[in-house]
């Protein structure tokens, strides 16, 4: 099956600083990807949609001011938690898939802990 | 929107045994059913998919099968083995390039 990859997969940082989570299709095109949160047991929560070239679909509640949204090419999209707090401490998970394609391949996830 | 229920939300059974997973769906637009399996602190890997032109899908000790008139799609897993053990999550899509929808989750355990 197709590759995603996400970077890094674990990062520490400190209340107020700004965190940036890469998604890659590493063999395949996506023009759309998409993000994801994931609290401990539950289910995953769509944040919101990656459109390459374009301006980014947030699900209601997610600000977007807070979560920038890139994704400047057909294999990369990023994620930005700018002026990060403790309760943004989640496991953040993009997926991707291939045009013309139903199916959605996951990254590994990245584990955000805000100290 | 569509809404996806997933039951049970905790599953054990003895390893060898058979495990059934199932959900319903409420958007008769989805059309595509994929089933994830997510082990603890990974990302969701897709084990199985099903397209609703068709009834039932196996690969190996793994099927689905799709009833479009109810609404309701079932993971089966023969043989069951400790290293099936995780979380299984299904979802729901109507067309290609959307989002899915998912199921709440199942925390399946095999017991060796």
């Amino acid at each position: 099956g197709a590759v995603v990859s996400q970077h890094p997969s674990r990062v520490i940082c400190k209340s107020g600083t700004s965190v940036k989570i890469e998604c890659r299709s590493l063999d395949f095109q996506a023009t759309t990807m998409f993000w994801y949160r994931q609290f401990p047991k539950k289910s995953l929560m769509l944040m919101a949609t990656s459109n390459e070239g374009s301006k980014a679909t947030y699900e209601q509640g997610v600000e977007k001011d807070k979560f920038l949204i890139n994704h400047a090419s057909l294999t990369l999209s990023t994620l930005t938690v700018t002026s990060a707090h403790p309760e943004d401490s989640s496991f953040y998970i993009c997926s991707a898939g291939d045009r013309g394609s139903e199916t959605q391949y996951f990254g590994p996830g990245t584990r955000l802990l805000v100290l | 929107g569509e809404n996806v229920e997933q039951h049970p939300s905790t599953l054990s059974v003895q390893e060898g045994d058979s495990a059934v997973i199932k959900c319903t769906y409420s958007d008769s637009a989805s059309n595509y059913f994929p089933w994830y399996k997510q082990e603890l602190g990974k990302g969701p890997q897709l084990i199985i998919d099903i397209r609703s032109n068709v009834g039932e899908k196996k690969d190996q000790r793994i099927a689905v099968t799709l009833n479009k008139t109810a609404k309701h799609f079932s993971l089966h897993i023969t043989e069951t083995q400790p290293e099936d053990s995780a979380v299984y999550f299904c979802a729901a899509s109507p067309n290609t390039g959307n989002q899915f929808y998912f199921g709440t989750g199942t925390s399946l355990t095999v017991i060796p």
